[in-house]
Parts: C-alpha cells; structure tokens; sequence
C-alpha cells in the first residue's frame, strides 16, 4: 500500500530542537523528501536525501534516514517561531508520482 | 516572477455548477500536476501531465477534466460539483532531465460548495 505516517502534531519551545518522524512504505524510492507548507500557502521543498544515504545536513536542517526500518526524520536546530508550519515527509516508489505523508502540523512557542 | 500561479485563489460556489480552476507556470517545466488537499491536509494527486500529454490519472470522478493547451498551463474543470469537492487544489510542475523529483507548488484554489 502507500501509506507514509507521520505524527499529526509537535509543540516546542523557540530555541529547541523539532524532530519530525515519517515512516515510509516503498522501499524502492530512490529519493525521499522533506516539504514545508506555511499557512495559506502551497508546499516548498525543504530538503532530500538520496536513499543510499544515512544522513544529510543542510545548516539547521538534518535528515536521517533507516532504509531497513522504513523511518525518515527531521531535525531542526534552533527551533524558530518561523518555521511553524505543517512539514510533509513524501516518496515516490517506482513511479514519478510524490506520494506525500499525512503531515506533521509544528507550534513553535516562544 | 517566475513561479506556479492559479487562479482563482478563492472559489465559492452552489452544488451542480460547473467550475474551472487555472494554473500557469513561467519556470520552462514540462511536467505540471493537479493535487487535492483536504480539510485534514492530506495532500493526494489527481492528475500529471508531461509536455500536454496524460502521465497519471489518479482514481479521479470523471466530472475532473484536465485541460493541458500548452505545457505551461493545465487547467482543472469540474462538472456537477458535489459538497464533497470542497478542498483546497494546488498546481504544480517539475523540470526536466532530474531524476530528483522536485515539485514547485501553487498558491492554491481554495474551493467552497454550498
């Protein structure tokens, strides 16, 4: 099936650190990916990674990546109140189509 | 600006009526797509076109009717609406050549029937 699970929410204080799980379904997606949707707005991509990587580190952002378990997740250093968002885990198998998560909705608070 | 622009961003509208949603992008892509997104924000795909021609159709009523006339715009009209057409729809495109799938979203329809 193509279900990609994540927890519906996450509260945390600025300055701390988010981390966003996904579990993922198609273990033959050769890219797995991270998108932001601010409120009112359409989704941007985040970040990616390769799936023969194990991590990936883009300034504040860190995505690590467990093939044989079918888990992704994302790190936020330094949490801000800017980047409350709802953040979208996504695969696409075999095809080209993104199959998208159920999106995870972050509170920041100061 | 070179983005993904729809039109309208908002839509309200009466049961049975018929309605049409556009989406243009300026970033030279040839794949551009037809998301739904619920009032639980899940985010599923309805249609993809490659270059004005069909690559996906997801199980969509067939009262959705794509319409690529070139490959910077695909338009989404819908006949007969139905209460539970109300969502929000995001167009998107693709480049080409990547085997990295990066998408470039819309601003969003969002869609009321009454």
């Amino acid at each position: 099936g193509e279900d990609v699970e994540q927890s519906l929410f996450l509260s945390v204080r600025e300055g701390d650190s988010s981390v966003i799980n996904c579990t993922y379904t198609d273990s033959s997606s050769t890219y797995l990916y991270w998108y932001k949707q601010e409120p009112g707005a359409g989704l941007q991509l985040l970040t990616y990674i390769f799936s023969n990587m194990d991590m990936k580190q883009d300034q504040r952002l860190t995505v690590l990546l467990n093939k044989k378990d079918k888990h992704l997740s994302l790190r936020i250093a330094d949490t801000q109140t800017g980047d409350s968002a709802i953040y979208f885990c996504a695969e696409t198998g075999n095809t080209d189509k993104l199959i998208f998560g159920t999106g995870t909705r972050l509170q920041v608070f100061p | 600006d070179t983005a993904v622009s729809q039109t309208p961003k908002y839509l309200v509208t009466q049961m049975g009526n018929d309605k049409s949603i556009k989406c243009e992008q300026n970033l030279g892509h040839d794949t551009m797509y037809w998301y739904k997104q619920d009032s639980k924000k899940f985010l599923k795909i309805m249609f993809s076109y490659n270059n004005k021609e069909l690559i996906i159709n997801e199980t969509v009523p067939n009262r959705f009717s794509p319409k690529s006339p070139d490959k910077a715009h695909l338009n989404l009209h819908i006949n007969s609406l139905e209460l539970g057409d109300s969502a929000v729809y995001f167009c998107a495109s693709s480049p080409p050549g990547t085997s990295m799938n990066e998408q470039f979203f819309g601003p969003g329809t969002r869609l009321t029937v009454l």
